[in-house]
């Protein structure tokens, strides 16, 4: 399985401002997926991202307020854009396994805070 | 559309056998996956089934029923360390592409 890590582990912001959230895997990878937890929540997919080309949003996601890039195999970041106390979750960074199940593996996840 | 179901919460007893249930309606399936996760950490991935039947992984086991919908997640000889949240996960593909959609998750307490 791959090691994700992923910074800042944790953060606390003001509304208005922005943050990049920036995940680095151990190996080349595909696909990488970015999930939002919110505090007693299960996961919600954001965005799938593939190297050199556009990410994919799910229902509810925009590029504007979440902007991704996935510049090489190994590395994204997240953006989260002129927060609001709403967006105060975990955000974690997944990425698939090689076998033939396709598993994702998470990262740590980055705790953000919107005061 | 995509709709998955678990229990919110259970309790079992240190020893015992406990069996947390899944139900989904989705489109495009290409598997169901388990995973657990402590609070505050990362999912850890426990199983994956595609076809219907029983996977067995020592304590864990995965039972999946396509045609029903259903899959269970089965702890054996619980142990104080098993209380978590397990989520339930089926992964979709469309096109080329595959995706997880995730249940709310069941948090499971294991007591003395």
């Amino acid at each position: 399985s791959a090691v994700i890590s992923q910074k800042p582990s944790r953060d606390i912001c003001q509304r208005g401002t922005s943050l990049t959230i920036q995940c680095q895997v151990d190996s080349q990878v595909t696909m990488m997926f970015w999930y939002r937890q919110q505090p007693g929540q299960s996961l919600t997919l954001i965005a799938t991202a593939n190297q050199g080309s556009e990410a994919t949003y799910e229902s509810g996601f925009v590029i504007d307020k979440f902007p991704i890039s996935r510049p090489n195999l190994t590395f994204s970041t997240l953006t989260v854009s002129n927060m609001s106390p709403e967006d105060s979750s975990i955000y974690l960074c997944s990425v698939e396994g090689d076998g033939v199940t396709y598993e994702q593996y998470f990262g740590p996840g980055t705790r953000l805070t919107v005061t | 559309g995509q709709n998955i179901d678990q229990p919110t919460e259970m309790t079992a007893t240190e020893g015992a056998i406990v069996q947390i249930n899944c139900t989904y309606q989705t489109s495009g399936f290409n598997g169901l996956f388990w995973y657990q996760q402590h609070a505050g950490e990362a999912p850890t991935f426990l199983s994956y089934n595609v076809l219907d039947g029983l996977e067995e992984k020592g304590r864990f086991s995965s039972f999946l029923s396509r045609s029903k919908g259903y899959s269970y997640l089965l702890l054996k000889e619980l142990q104080m360390k098993d209380s978590a949240s397990y989520l339930c996960a089926v992964q979709t593909r469309m096109d080329s592409s595959y995706k997880l959609i995730f249940g709310s998750g069941t948090r499971l307490l294991v007591r003395p």
